[in-house]
């Protein structure tokens, strides 16, 4: 069963950093490119960054670009993401994907930027 | 850049038919897209992918009431014999250079 399962959300203050992973199974990871999408409280969905299957290009939506890295370990089936100098804008449930089509979705893992 | 519209809301009755339209931006008419519906407080489900030919591969397991059709820069999906939980946000979603462009998505409410 094809699954993707994020961690790492929680409350950072503002100018914090924060770490997501996600735990990719019942694919061939390593040939596959990634996505993180969020979505803020309200709101429709935000790409915010992605990453090709072998870790050589990366690409960022212009909000969070200088301030999140996309990453992968393709030996340990995981995406990451890190993220520094958060801003209460940045609050949102943070999805991984799967693939350009984006066939998986994961579970979501909620961040929230608060004082 | 590519650019998706979505109307904001659609409205159907119970047993009935709706169709959503997704509109690519001008000079990208030829893209294809993918569907996703999100259900109240629910993460999104991929639905499928549409090519500007109007071929389309559903995911695993979504209905035969799901279709999808293109016409020019337009992209449909159909929801036939509408059921009550296909109340849900339908988004639109394409790609190229490594970028990801969703659509503002559509409120469907099943009346």
């Amino acid at each position: 069963q094809v699954q993707l399962v994020e961690s790492g959300g929680g409350l950072v203050q503002p100018g914090g950093s924060l770490r997501l992973s996600c735990a990719a199974s019942g694919f061939t990871f390593s040939s596959y490119d990634m996505h993180w999408v969020r979505q803020a409280p309200g709101k429709g969905l935000e790409w915010v960054a992605f990453i090709r299957s072998d870790g050589s290009s990366k690409h960022y939506a212009d909000s969070v670009k200088g301030r999140f890295t996309i990453s992968r370990d393709n030996s340990k089936n995981t995406l990451y993401v890190q993220m520094n100098s958060l801003r209460a804008e940045d609050t949102a449930v943070y999805y991984c994907a799967k693939d350009l089509d984006i066939d998986v979705w994961g579970t979501g893992t909620t961040v929230t930027v608060s004082s | 850049q590519v650019a998706l519209t979505q109307s904001p809301s659609a409205s159907a009755s119970l047993g009935a038919s709706v169709k959503l339209t997704c509109i690519l931006s001008s000079g990208h008419s030829n893209y294809a897209i993918a569907w996703h519906q999100q259900q109240p407080e629910k993460g999104p489900r991929y639905l499928m992918k549409l090519n500007s030919d109007g071929s389309h591969n559903k995911g695993d397991g979504i209905p035969d009431r799901f279709s999808g059709s293109s016409s020019g820069a337009e992209r449909y999906l159909t929801i036939s014999s509408l059921q009550s939980e296909d109340e849900a946000d339908y988004y639109c979603q394409t790609w190229g250079a490594g970028i990801q462009v969703f659509g503002g998505g559509t409120k469907l409410t099943v009346l």
